[in-house]
């Protein structure tokens, strides 16, 4: 693999299950985020991570958590998912530790909670 | 609070130019990013400003200026792959983005 994966591409979801987004990189970088996306809205971080062992909040933190066992992986867990959780979520990865470095994203995944 | 401000939507004709607009405040500064982004795809990174000016590469421009809070990104040759989304985003003092809404680009023949 080059870049970063995400699993799964997609997923519809009951309300009040749990469920884990799955993201892997390969490029031996740092800092790792984990975004959503909604229409008419611009991307807003829910938690990052800029060094294996480490992880921070973002912007729209309740209802998710993370963990950052390694460098390669970052998964993003829905404790107990709600409606207003439905939303395209997107990894993304930065050489650096969280500082000015680009940042790369992975294809996404769009989930739906009904 | 911190804010960015894009226009929603553009319509321009293959062969043109395009100026989208972004302005922007953030508590502190770290620098204003441009990413397109295709429909059903991932932000791919186009520039990164830090310093008052013009930025160039290839058909794509960016431009700051620090003081009004205002960048651009500068579309030339349009083809009509470029139709996509353009996004614009600030650094703050934490080194975290601050992402507009998008600008959606409709190029026509």
């Amino acid at each position: 693999i080059a870049g970063i994966t995400q699993a799964p591409t997609s997923q519809i979801l009951a309300a009040g299950r749990r469920m884990t987004l799955r993201c892997t990189q390969d490029m031996r970088h740092n800092a790792m985020y984990w975004y959503r996306q909604d229409l008419g809205l611009g991307l807003r971080l829910i938690h990052y991570s800029n060094t294996a062992g480490t992880t921070g909040k973002g912007e729209v933190p309740d209802g998710y958590s993370v963990s950052r066992a390694n460098t390669d992986d970052f998964p993003l867990t829905l404790a107990s998912a709600v409606p207003s959780q439905t939303s395209v979520y997107f990894c993304a990865s930065s050489p650096g530790t969280g500082g000015t470095d680009t940042q790369y994203f992975g294809p996404g995944t769009r989930l739906t909670v009904l | 609070g911190q804010n960015i401000d894009q226009p929603t939507e553009m319509t321009a004709t293959e062969g043109a130019i395009v100026q989208i607009n972004c302005t922007y405040q953030t508590s502190g500064f770290n620098g204003l990013f441009w990413y397109q982004q295709h429909a059903g795809e991932a932000p791919t990174f186009l520039s990164y400003n830090v310093l008052d000016g013009l930025e160039e590469k290839g058909r794509f421009s960016s431009f700051l200026s620090r003081s009004k809070g205002y960048s651009y990104l500068l579309l030339k040759e349009l083809q009509m792959k470029d139709s996509a989304s353009y996004l614009c985003a600030g650094m703050d003092s934490n080194y975290q983005l601050i992402w507009g809404a998008g600008t959606k680009l409709i190029i026509k023949p």
